[in-house]
């Protein structure tokens, strides 16, 4: 019930493309949910998030869209840019209920030239 | 620039050594996480450290030993380690009162011979 299930593994994304990235949870004690995106190298990095009572959130080319009812979110990046390639992880937690937050398995995205 | 240091960033140890990892945060959090990440996967929390006090401890072996001596520092000390402990360890750190973002430092790739 912890789990958060993140799909595709992997994406290969054309430049001007759209990536997108579909992630699931079963915990509906869940009620935020933040993307974070990791280079080669570096430490992930909070890109975006939503709270389960918006049905969306843009940020410049990115945009999580969120289903409460399928419990069901994801993320889509617009124009995707060859410097957009990196992994991206979903995740989910409930602040009030202390400080685990359980992370999606990753996408490792390819946006070609 | 992440606002989360940790150092080294590169560590090779053999299995007798004694070594520590240091992080470092100024932006008056008053949580702070160890995580484990290997290759291709998601970080693993190890611990949390709230006000200074372990929070957490996700059944972690005894041969990594945290310590946090004061609200922005926080080590973490190795020793008797194993080589499938080579792995990024990531330093977190998160607000008060914990709103769900996680802040990581760029990791420390530690190499167990």
């Amino acid at each position: 019930q912890q789990q958060v299930k993140q799909s595709p593994q992997s994406l290969i994304v054309q430049k001007g493309g759209i990536s997108i990235i579909n992630c699931a949870y079963e915990n509906t004690a869940f009620d935020y949910f933040p993307w974070y995106q990791q280079f080669p190298g570096k430490g992930p990095a909070l890109l975006i998030a939503i709270r389960p009572d918006v049905s969306e959130k843009k940020e410049g080319r990115f945009t999580i869209s969120f289903n409460k009812s399928a419990k069901q979110f994801s993320l889509h990046i617009m124009d995707s840019q060859p410097g957009d390639s990196a992994t991206y992880f979903c995740a989910a937690t409930q602040p009030t209920g202390g400080f685990k937050t359980i992370f999606g398995a990753g996408t490792r995205l390819f946006v070609k030239a | 620039d992440t606002e989360v240091t940790q150092t080294p960033k590169h560590l090779v140890m053999g299995m007798t050594n004694k070594k520590s990892l240091k992080c470092e945060q100024h932006m008056g959090h008053r949580a702070m996480y160890w995580y484990k990440q290997k290759a291709k996967k998601p970080p693993e929390l190890m611990f949390v450290y709230s006000y200074e006090k372990l929070s957490i401890n996700e059944s972690v072996p005894s041969r990594f030993s945290p310590e946090c001596p004061n609200s922005s520092l926080l080590n973490l000390h190795l020793h008797a380690l194993q080589p499938e402990d080579s792995a990024l360890y990531l330093c977190a750190s998160s607000h008060p009162g914990y709103t769900g973002e996680l802040f990581f430092g760029e990791g420390s790739r530690l190499t167990v011979l």
